[in-house]
């Protein structure tokens, strides 16, 4: 059981460039989050599933995309990367029923836009 | 306007003292609150919950309190240990929302 994975863990990337943040989930959990966060800030939401084929936008999702087509991925994708776009991104999943409602993170994936 | 506050500046404490972190928020109505602890390079992990209808969470060491008047809540850590020492976050969700909102995070040190 692997819980919530990520890849890449690191990358760089040139101005305009575009990318894919992979996540995945073997919990079986039906929301699925996507966080940003910057040094000394909170997490800000970028996007969040409720359920596969569902998706809606959060606090900051300027720059960003995202597709739910199963109940294990949930990919972030960025277009015209912006050095703005510099941060840690995390994936998170949450399990809406039975009462618990913990979020379960994934390690992170580091990207520097330069 | 919203927002979610806890201190900013580090706290540091000594072995084996209580560790005592504030979360308050203004306009939320949350339905629960909740801790979390963040190592550095990793992601949040989480430790505690506590409901609006609830005064008081305990989780061995570890105590959360909630009061919706003060609209605050408080996380204790007792007889603390240098192992203890990370960025614990507190985070709400309101009733019938699907998104949870973080706090920025206050950094404990506890030294030997």
């Amino acid at each position: 059981n692997a819980g919530v994975t990520q890849t890449p863990k690191f990358r760089i990337l040139k101005i305009g460039q575009s990318m894919t943040l992979q996540c995945t989930q073997d919990m079986n959990h039906n929301y699925m989050y996507w966080y940003r966060q910057d040094p000394g800030m909170g997490l800000k939401l970028i996007y969040y599933s409720v359920g596969a084929g569902i998706t809606d936008k959060g606090e900051v999702p300027n720059g960003y995309n995202v597709s739910r087509s199963t109940t294990e991925d949930f990919p972030l994708r960025l277009e015209l990367a912006a050095p703005s776009q510099t941060s840690v991104y995390f994936c998170a999943t949450q399990l809406t029923t039975g009462g618990r409602n913990e979020q379960y993170f994934g390690p992170g994936t580091r990207l520097t836009v330069t | 306007s919203q927002k979610i506050e806890q201190n900013s500046e580090a706290l540091n404490i000594q072995e084996g003292k209580t560790a005592t972190l504030t979360c308050n928020y203004t306009n939320y109505s949350p339905a629960y609150l909740q801790w979390y602890r963040q190592d550095p390079g990793r992601g949040p992990v989480f430790l505690l919950l506590i409901r609006e209808n609830e005064k008081e969470k305990r989780k061995e060491r570890l105590k959360v309190t909630f009061d919706t008047t003060l609209k605050q809540s408080l996380f204790h850590i007792t007889a603390s240990q240098p192992a203890d020492s990370a960025t614990y976050l507190c985070a709400l969700e309101e009733t019938g929302g699907f998104k949870t909102i973080f706090g920025a995070g206050t950094r404990l040190f506890v030294k030997a």
